[in-house]
């Protein structure tokens, strides 16, 4: 599985979009890129995930180059409850041998 | 996505004793897995809990020490056994819904244990 590289922290203003970055320059052509999040307390949240294109859903928006060797993920309009650590991890299908690990993440404050 | 219960939520134990974690799912799924959070630290994998056979435990676990049952499609356990207070941490289970192979995985809220 290939390597991610996050920040270790964020801020955003509450109300603005919150961007979050993703490197994973070594990303081989069939590793999805999934995000989920961790509140405090409770059990990570899958969020997003994505192989080439971009995607939406009611939770978030993930963009991911052309190259693949990056992504972010948008959540557009950030709220106190979107405090969390956000994990990004490039991965195979579990058919294919893959699995979840999880690095460090990046710690998200949303802020009033 | 589905209901993942976790049993008990958290428990205090004392050294060397054994707790067995339940893991009930409202539907049935394809995969579940254990996973292991130390204090301050990211989830680390466990094993693969396999329907009608042993689980497949990540290098550095072993089915002594942390066996593991699913007797059905919406039922798993894990059992930390000898505990000592290294043990103490969360013990989350997930499970990947049917519908093809790049389904997420979707977590329960975890055990926390403690070990006196």
């Amino acid at each position: 599985d290939a390597k991610t590289t996050q920040p270790p922290s964020m801020d955003c203003a509450e109300g603005r979009a919150a961007n979050l970055p993703c490197n994973h320059s070594t990303i081989s052509g069939n590793e999805y890129v999934y995000w989920y999040r961790q509140i405090h307390s409770q059990g990570p949240q899958y969020i997003i995930h994505g192989l080439k294109n971009n995607e939406t859903n009611e939770m978030a928006s993930l963009i991911i180059t052309e190259d693949r060797k990056s992504s972010t993920l948008i959540l557009p309009h950030a709220t106190l409850r979107d405090t969390a650590v956000y994990y990004c991890i490039v991965t195979l299908q579990y058919n294919q041998g893959g699995k979840l690990i999880f690095g460090q993440g990046t710690e998200l404050s949303v802020k009033p | 996505s589905a209901v993942i219960s976790q049993k008990p939520s958290r428990d205090i134990c004392q050294r060397g004793t054994s707790l067995t974690i339940q893991c009930q799912v409202d539907s049935q799924v394809t995969m579940m897995f254990w996973y292991r959070q130390q204090p301050g630290q990211s989830l680390t994998l466990i094993a693969t809990a396999n329907q009608g056979s042993e689980a497949t435990y990540e290098s550095g676990f072993v089915i002594d020490k942390f066996p593991i049952s699913r007797p059905n499609l919406t039922f798993s356990t894990l059992t930390v056994s000898n505990m000592s207070p290294e043990d103490s941490s969360i013990y989350l289970c997930s499970v990947e819904l049917p519908g093809g192979g790049n389904q997420p995985q979707h977590f329960g809220d975890g055990t926390r244990l403690s070990i006196l």
